[in-house]
């Protein structure tokens, strides 16, 4: 079992924007402002998305964008596109000084 | 530019040990704190160790506790994790990941036939 709670799979059509969800607690997201989120197509590395609950690395697309509230952050992909569809893992600091990570979810582009 | 490189996998028998490196740039080595995490085929991220700036205070999972060590040279921006007494269940795709302020590996390959 995952330290925080990603829905298992979600879906969207080309264009519309989507959500996932990343659920912890008081001791990781909640009290920390280090939340990170990481895109895996089928057979790659995971590659870092989001780092820092909103900040982009260079080189990611602008239609990518996170946010927390209390103990949920989220990822939002706009105009969804056929090349998006992949499986996303959250990551967030935790008072143990260590790293918690989702289960993952499977975004599907219909 | 963030950049993380990981060196150091390959196939490694049963009770043997190997050395993981990260060669870090882009940023300053000794103030951030670091992890090393890891993907078995067809699963998810896991957390495999971590280890303050200064190299004071190391953590580990539970399934690694005694024969994983982690370290650091801030001398030479460079992250380690040297594996002891490896098992199956430790092959995997090891990643050196930054706590904060974004960086994220390729990954190195560590295979242990079961």
């Amino acid at each position: 079992q995952s330290a925080l709670t990603q829905p298992a799979s979600v879906s969207g059509s080309p264009g519309q924007s989507i959500t996932i969800s990343c659920t912890g607690t008081s001791s990781d997201i909640g009290n920390y402002n280090y939340v990170s989120w990481y895109q895996q197509h089928p057979g790659k590395a995971p590659k870092l998305i989001i780092y820092d609950v909103s900040n982009r690395p260079s080189g990611v697309s602008n239609r990518f964008s996170g946010s927390k509230s209390g103990y949920t952050a989220s990822l939002t992909i706009s105009g969804l596109q056929a090349e998006d569809e992949a499986d996303y893992f959250c990551s967030s600091y935790a008072s143990s000084g260590t790293l918690v990570f989702g289960g993952g979810t499977k975004l599907t582009v219909l | 530019e963030v950049q993380l490189v990981e060196s150091g996998g390959g196939l490694v028998q049963p009770g043997g040990s190997r050395r993981l490196s990260c060669a870090a740039s882009g940023f300053t080595f000794r103030n951030s704190a670091m992890s090393w995490v890891r993907q078995a085929p067809g699963k998810g991220l896991q957390w495999v160790s971590a280890i303050s700036g200064s190299g004071d205070s190391t953590y580990y999972a539970d399934s690694v506790k005694g024969r994983f060590t982690i370290s650091r040279d801030n001398s030479k921006n460079t992250l380690y994790l040297q594996m002891n007494s490896l098992r199956g269940e430790d092959t995997a795709v090891y990643y050196c990941a930054r706590h904060t302020g974004g960086g994220w590996g390729q990954g190195t390959l560590v295979t242990v036939p079961s």
